[in-house]
């Protein structure tokens, strides 16, 4: 069975500093890779996804992921955070033929400023 | 082009009630899916429905749970004689085919956060 795990629960990060928000899998078969946002009080919003091809992805609102196969892991990065960048991240992961996405705890990124 | 429609947002209800949760997919999406957010948890899997047909309800729980998506209309979650363990954030989404196979995007209501009392 997939999972997800996602280290932090909570990542506190002063304005205009980089941030890296942790997210491994466990699969044994190829799988998509998503990361989707929360805003307060908001929907979830897909920011990037992994399918094929280029290992390092780039989204929306300057975030970038890599996958890394051998690690299992989905890393999602952004070098210089903004305070609009307050939220709760979510990684999510799908097989290549299942409609559903199995989902880490998600991690709330608190911007200091 | 209107976005995932869920109301309520926010509902709250009394042990024993039925509580009712709406969801109007983006125009064009005829694939519905289900998912349920406890505290500090991430989301769950529930059902995935297209129109007039359950596809998939393995993420449901047996009893009280239902959820229909007629051929007019928004697509329904109902929970029969809530207990306290319901309360969470329900969030709905939708696509245009299935999402399985070619990594299709699936867009998200805002959820609607059920609370029982």
């Amino acid at each position: 069975a997939q999972s997800v795990t996602q280290l932090d629960s909570q990542v506190p990060v002063f304005e205009e500093a980089p941030v890296e928000l942790r997210c491994n899998y466990s699969s044994s078969v190829s799988v998509y890779l998503f990361w989707y946002v929360q805003y307060p009080n908001q929907g979830l919003q897909l920011l990037l996804k992994y399918l094929s091809g280029s290992t390092l992805v780039k989204g929306i609102n300057g975030f970038e992921a890599e996958f890394n196969k051998s690690q299992t892991s989905f890393h999602l990065r952004k070098p210089s955070v903004h305070i609009s960048d307050t939220a709760e991240y979510f990684c999510a992961v799908s097989d290549l033929s299942n409609y559903q996405l199995i989902w880490g705890a998600g991690t709330k990124l608190i911007i200091k400023p | 082009n209107a976005g995932v429609m869920q109301n309520p947002r926010h509902l709250v209800r009394r042990r024993g009630q039925e509580a009712r949760l709406r969801c109007s997919p983006m125009k064009g999406h005829s694939h519905v899916y289900w998912y349920r957010q406890l505290p500090e948890e991430g989301l769950k899997f529930m059902v995935y429905l297209q129109k007039e047909n359950i596809i998939d309800e393995s993420g449901m729980p047996k009893e009280r749970f239902s959820a229909e998506f007629p051929k007019e209309g928004p697509s329904i979650l109902r929970i029969q004689q809530v207990v306290r363990g319901d309360s969470a954030a329900y969030f709905c989404a939708s696509s245009p085919v299935s999402t399985g196979g070619a990594g299709t995007e699936a867009f998200f209501g805002q959820g609607t956060r059920l609370t029982v009392v």
